[in-house]
C-alpha cells in the first residue's frame, strides 16, 4: 500500500498571501495524484488532477506541482473562501486508493 | 449536471447489517467506475470499495473485505453498498464517488450518509 503523508497538518495564512501545502508518497506515483478541496459539512471536491491540472471551474489562483513522491499545491493569493482542509490522493497504484491526512489551511 | 444522492445512512447495532444506495443522474452511470469513500467524525478520507463500469470486478480496502459487499443497478443508474457484521469503527459519512478512469480520480462526490454503529 502506498502511504501519503501531507504537510504540515495546519497552516495559518493571511488573505492576498501565498499558501504552499505538501505532499508525500511512500514510492514513486508518477503523475497520478489529485487534490481535493472539502469544507465544513460538505463533501470533498476535485481541486487538480494528474498532478497540476486544474478541475473544470477551479480559479486559477490554484496550482499543483510535482511528480513521482512529491507533489505541492499553492493557491497563489488567497481568499477568505479558501479556509478548507486539503487532501491529497494518489491513484496511481490500487487497490487501495490512498489519501493524506489532510492539512487545515485557516485564513488570519 | 451530475448528481449524486446517498441515502440508507442511520443508526444500527454492532454485528447488524445495512444498505447504502446512491442515486446518480446527469451522466451516463454505465461507463464509468464508482466508488464509495467515508469519514470518521472529525477524521480524514478513507477508501472503501470500488466497482467496475461493468460490474464485473469489485474491490475493497482491507478493513471491509469480506463484509462489505458492492453492486451496481445500470437500469436505475444506482450504486449500492451492502455492509454487513458492522463494528463501531464503521461509523462514518459515506460518500460515494465517481471514478473519472479506471485509474483516476474522483470527480463527483454526493453528499454523505451518515453510519452510526451503536448499542
Amino acid at each position: 500500500e502506498i502511504v501519503v503523508t501531507q504537510s504540515p497538518a495546519t497552516l495559518s495564512v493571511s488573505p492576498g498571501e501565498r499558501a504552499t501545502l505538501s505532499c508525500r508518497a511512500s514510492q514513486g506515483v508518477d503523475i497520478y495524484l489529485a487534490w481535493y478541496q472539502q469544507k465544513p459539512g460538505q463533501a470533498p471536491s476535485l481541486l487538480i488532477y494528474g498532478a497540476s491540472n486544474r478541475a473544470p471551474g477551479i480559479p486559477a489562483r490554484f496550482s499543483g506541482s510535482g511528480s513521482g513522491t512529491d507533489f505541492t499545491l499553492t493557491i497563489s493569493s488567497l481568499h477568505s473562501e479558501d479556509s478548507a482542509v486539503y487532501y491529497c490522493q494518489q491513484y496511481s497504484t490500487w487497490p487501495p486508493y490512498t489519501f493524506g491526512q489532510g492539512t487545515k489551511l485557516e485564513i488570519k | 449536471q451530475e448528481q449524486l444522492v446517498e441515502s440508507g445512512g442511520g443508526v444500527v447495532q454492532p454485528g447488524r447489517s445495512l444498505r447504502l444506495s446512491c442515486a446518480t443522474s446527469g451522466f451516463t452511470f454505465s461507463a464509468y467506475i464508482m466508488h464509495w469513500v467515508r469519514q470518521a467524525p472529525g477524521k480524514g478520507l478513507e477508501w472503501v470499495a470500488g466497482i467496475s463500469f461493468d460490474g464485473t470486478k469489485t474491490y475493497f480496502a482491507d478493513a471491509v473485505k469480506g463484509r462489505f459487499s458492492i453492486s451496481r443497478d445500470d437500469s436505475k443508474d444506482t450504486l449500492y453498498l451492502q455492509m454487513s457484521s458492522l463494528r463501531p469503527e464503521d461509523s462514518a459519512v459515506y460518500y460515494c464517488a465517481r471514478g473519472r478512469y479506471a485509474r483516476g480520480d474522483f470527480d463527483y462526490w454526493g453528499q454523505g450518509t451518515l453510519v452510526t454503529v451503536s448499542s
